[in-house]
């Protein structure tokens, strides 16, 4: 089993639709948590933390569920400008040991 | 800010032939890390630094080495190019659990 396990998509969805993405990780250990957006052929940058209270940001919300290990996406009133790869981020015990998933793709259509 | 950069943008190696890719970061993050990024596997780590003068190997390792000398620079070199190194190479950054990727290189290897 893959440590972090993620939907590949590409999940097409059109504009001012809601959208919501799992990611699961094996590691019971995980600790820290984190979605990354990626454009095509650009680097990943961090999109938002995941806490365990959940966390939002304008539209977007992540969610932490430890019992069953995943976190999750929302994103609600999707734009055109929100196309692009999310990847789910996983730590165990410290910065270093850093694993991501291999993404989910979003394409909102006119 | 520069944040990070990484040179050359993209390169067609001939195998065997030997290459350094380069990193420069300017804020003077202690932790630096070089990435992998295929189709279908995701983003995996290669070796990394936590601080300038230590590294450490991360999940594919092999083919790869780098060095530390400071805290801007973080260097990765192909000893002698095979054709499975044909990827996408990123180095990234950080200081805490945020990682910030440069523009990443695109190495093809013939």
């Amino acid at each position: 089993r893959k440590e972090v396990e993620q939907d590949p998509g590409p999940f097409n969805v059109p504009e001012g639709a809601t959208v919501a993405f799992n990611c699961t990780y094996s590691n019971s250990a995980s600790q820290s948590f984190f979605w990354y957006r990626q454009d095509c052929r650009k680097e990943p940058k961090l999109l938002m933390s995941v806490y365990s209270s959940g966390n939002e940001d304008g539209r977007f919300t992540a969610q932490l569920n430890r019992a069953s290990q995943y976190i999750s996406l929302l994103i609600r009133d999707s734009k055109l400008s929100d196309s692009a790869t999310y990847l789910c981020v996983v730590t165990v015990g410290g910065y270093q040991k850093v694993t991501f998933g291999t993404g989910t793709k979003l394409q909102v259509i006119p | 800010t520069a944040g990070i950069t990484q040179a050359p943008t993209s390169q067609i190696l001939a195998a065997g032939r030997s290459m350094t890719l380069r990193c420069t970061q300017d804020m003077r993050h202690n932790a630096m890390y070089w990435y992998r990024q295929d189709l279908g596997l995701g983003l995996r780590l290669i070796h990394y630094s936590n601080t300038a003068g230590t590294t450490g190997k991360g999940e594919v390792p092999d083919g790869y080495s780098v060095s530390r000398a400071n805290t801007d620079d973080f260097p990765l070199t192909l000893a002698s190019a095979v054709p499975s190194q044909t990827s996408v190479y990123f180095c990234a950054s950080s200081d805490s659990y945020e990682q910030f990727f440069g523009p990443g290189t695109r190495l093809t290897v013939l």
